[in-house]
């Protein structure tokens, strides 16, 4: 039921860009995205629900492909600031409404 | 609002002891939920309540775990004879409401290490 995310890790360069996939097995209602710092507690990015929307936020977007029950989050002009690990949280569809987050993403941007 | 207020920040306790974490949610949050963080994992659910009532708990969590939200407000999470396995990052978060379109404000967690 834990969602699988890819790349296990990303080095950038300041200003080039990056995608973070998520994929269930399970039909999914929602996909949340979370940026953690080290040492840090994980930070709301955006939510996603079942329709295929997209969503934006600042250089920062992510998309919900319900025929997949993939998601997929786009940073764009990295930035030093994006360095974290990125989760993806996952609620299924007629499951309980709670969470299962994947393994993460660490996304390290370089000067 | 100061956000999600967790105690202790980080506790050691000796194998067998007993250890009780303190979540203070977002006032108006009427979700809570507490999940536990291993090095290099994501967060791994333990339970969530609606206000005092608690929907569902973690099969994988064995009876030694116990959590309360008296009142609807702050909640506990209770280990009794903890075990080195349990040494963990134990993060509390809050969300709005039962609608699941609100994201989780997380608290910066109890880092507990099991000696």
């Amino acid at each position: 039921q834990q969602p699988v995310q890819s790349p296990q890790a990303v080095i950038l360069r300041e200003g080039e860009d990056a995608v973070i996939n998520c994929s269930s097995s399970k039909a999914l209602y929602s996909v949340h995205w979370y940026r953690q710092k080290h040492g840090e507690a994980p930070v709301f990015l955006m939510i996603l629900l079942k329709g295929g929307e997209q969503k934006g936020h600042d250089k920062i977007s992510a998309s919900f492909n319900e025929k997949k029950q993939q998601s997929s989050l786009y940073l764009t002009a990295s930035q030093l600031s994006y360095s974290g690990t990125y989760f993806c949280g996952t609620e299924t569809q007629g499951g309980s409404e709670k969470l299962v987050f994947g393994k993460g993403t660490k996304l390290t941007v370089n000067p | 609002d100061t956000g999600v207020s967790q105690d202790p920040r980080h506790k050691i306790t000796k194998r067998g002891q007993n250890v009780t974490f303190r979540c203070d949610p977002i006032s108006e949050h009427n979700r809570l939920y507490w999940y536990r963080q291993t090095l290099g994992q994501g967060p791994e659910f333990l339970t969530y309540f609606q206000n005092e009532a608690q929907l569902e708990k973690s099969r994988l969590l064995s009876d030694r775990f116990s959590a309360e939200r008296p009142k609807g407000s702050f909640s506990t999470l209770e280990i009794q004879r903890t075990e080195q396995g349990d040494s963990a990052m134990y993060l509390c978060a809050s969300s709005p409401s039962a609608d699941r379109i609100s994201g989780y404000t997380f608290g910066s967690g109890t880092r507990l290490t099991v000696v």
